[in-house]
């Protein structure tokens, strides 16, 4: 069982919006801005997505958006493309002596 | 550009011992932190290790604490993962990624990864 929740399939037509949430703890997501999203496509290495909740770095899309509101952080990806359809994996830094933790990852179908 | 490439990956017996390698170029090795995060097949991702750039304080996943080790050699532009007494839950395609932010702290997200080692713990 991942330390983050995160739901484990969402899907959206192309052109809509979906939003990926990613709860997790006052020992996590509640105190420390250190949240960051991850797209992993089928064989692929990850690829960051959004970092410290809501920076997108340069050369990824505006259509992803990162916010964060108490334990719960959110993934919202605008205009839906068809390759949009990866895995993704939210992740926080944690007061715990784990350091870091991930969500199980929530596969987006693009139908 | 930037680029991480893993080696070392494998087949070992429980119990036996690998050593996984990082070669980094297109940055400047000894400003930036390194991790590894490991993904079990068919499963999610989980950090296992990071040092920062000077290679003087280093990190564990409790997972792994005892057992892995996690060094650096700033002239070669190489990162190393010791993994020691290695259990089948070891069974993972190991990446290293490069941290996101220059300097001694880490900012605990990761702007490039290699493209992963497989490690197979099975007798």
């Amino acid at each position: 069982q991942s330390a983050l929740t995160q739901p484990a399939s969402v899907s959206g037509s192309p052109g809509q919006s979906i939003t990926i949430s990613c709860t997790g703890t006052s020992s996590d997501i509640g105190t420390y801005n250190y949240v960051s999203w991850y797209q992993q496509h089928p064989g692929k290495a990850p690829k960051l997505m959004i970092y410290d909740v809501n920076n997108r770095p340069s050369g990824v899309s505006d259509r992803f958006s990162g916010s964060k509101s108490g334990n719960t952080a959110s993934l919202t990806i605008s205009g839906l493309q068809a390759e949009d359809e990866a895995d993704y994996y939210c992740t926080s830094y944690t007061f715990s002596s784990t350091l870091v933790v991930f969500g199980g990852g929530t596969k987006l179908t693009v139908l | 550009q930037v680029q991480l490439v893993e080696s070392g990956g494998g087949v070992v017996q429980p119990g036996g011992s690998l050593r996984l390698s990082c070669a980094a170029s297109g940055f400047t090795f000894r400003s930036y932190g390194i991790h590894w995060v490991r993904q079990a097949p068919g499963k999610g991702l989980e950090w296992v290790a990071f040092i920062r750039n000077e290679g003087n304080n280093r990190f564990y996943a409790d997972s792994v604490k005892g057992r892995f080790t996690i060094s650096r050699d700033n002239s070669k532009k190489t990162v190393y993962l010791q993994m020691n007494s290695l259990r089948a839950e070891d069974t993972a395609v190991y990446y290293c990624a490069k941290d996101g932010a220059a300097g001694y702290s880490s900012s605990w997200y990761w702007d490039y990864w290699g493209q992963g080692t497989l490690v197979t713990v099975s007798s």
